[in-house]
């Protein structure tokens, strides 16, 4: 069975461009969340996608959105980049609907703003 | 609101050494506890996980026990190994109006020398 994908691995962009970050859950996973993993900050919660409906959301400015599509890929957007938003992506799904805590992590997508 | 607390790393050590990572957490309602590990390079994986007080979690020779009382749930080993290497983190999650979404200490590194 395949694991999490997450596409791009790597990216560059400069300060006030925006970006799109994609998620493939694994088959039969309909919760897809994100997080931000930074040095400084550790890992921190974006926001939890169950069928196609936003479920939980982080402390993170509006600048940072996603969306859950009918076949539970997800997508992340960040607009307007800043250089603190320089970090490591992490896509992560679950077969639980609710509370299990047991997620399946991505290798992530590495973001660096320049 | 809910946050975890654990050992500032990295923990260097010797193979076949003892473990112990501390991990403590404060949590509004009654979390499930879990250790997530990260290998270089790769996203998190589930390590073990504890649902209810005295409730031991155990994998590949890892171990944690859910201390109600100390509000703890401390990572230990008794003898590591080289492959051992890599960030611990522990987390929890609460049941709270649905969701998974999971709230993660800060990581801890593990070095294992020969």
């Amino acid at each position: 069975k395949a694991g999490v994908t997450q596409t791009p691995r790597y990216l560059i962009k400069t300060r006030g461009q925006q970006v799109t970050l994609s998620c493939s859950p694994i088959s039969g996973h309909r919760s897809v969340s994100w997080y931000q993993q930074t040095p400084g900050q550790g890992l921190q919660f974006l926001f939890e996608y169950f069928s196609e409906t936003q479920r939980n959301k982080g402390n993170f400015p509006g600048r940072f959105s996603g969306r859950q599509f009918s076949n539970s890929r997800s997508e992340m957007n960040v607009s307007t980049l800043e250089l603190g938003d320089s970090a490591l992506y992490l896509c992560a799904s679950s077969s639980a609907t609710s509370g299990s805590g047991e997620l399946f992590f991505g290798e992530g997508s590495r973001l660096t703003v320049l | 609101g809910d946050s975890v607390t654990q050992m500032e790393g990295p923990v260097t050590l010797s193979e076949e050494a003892f473990l112990t990572i501390n991990c403590t957490y404060t949590a509004t309602g009654y979390p499930s506890l879990f250790w997530y590990v990260q290998y270089p390079g790769e996203g998190l994986q589930l390590l073990l996980k504890a649902t209810k007080a005295d409730d031991k979690g155990s994998n590949k020779g890892f171990e944690a026990t859910y201390r109600k009382e100390t509000t703890s749930f401390h990572l230990e080993k008794g003898s590591v190994q080289v492959s051992d290497s890599a960030v611990y983190f522990c987390a929890l999650v609460v049941v709270r109006g649905g969701g998974n979404k999971l709230t993660f200490g800060t990581g801890t590194q593990l070095k294992v020398e020969l």
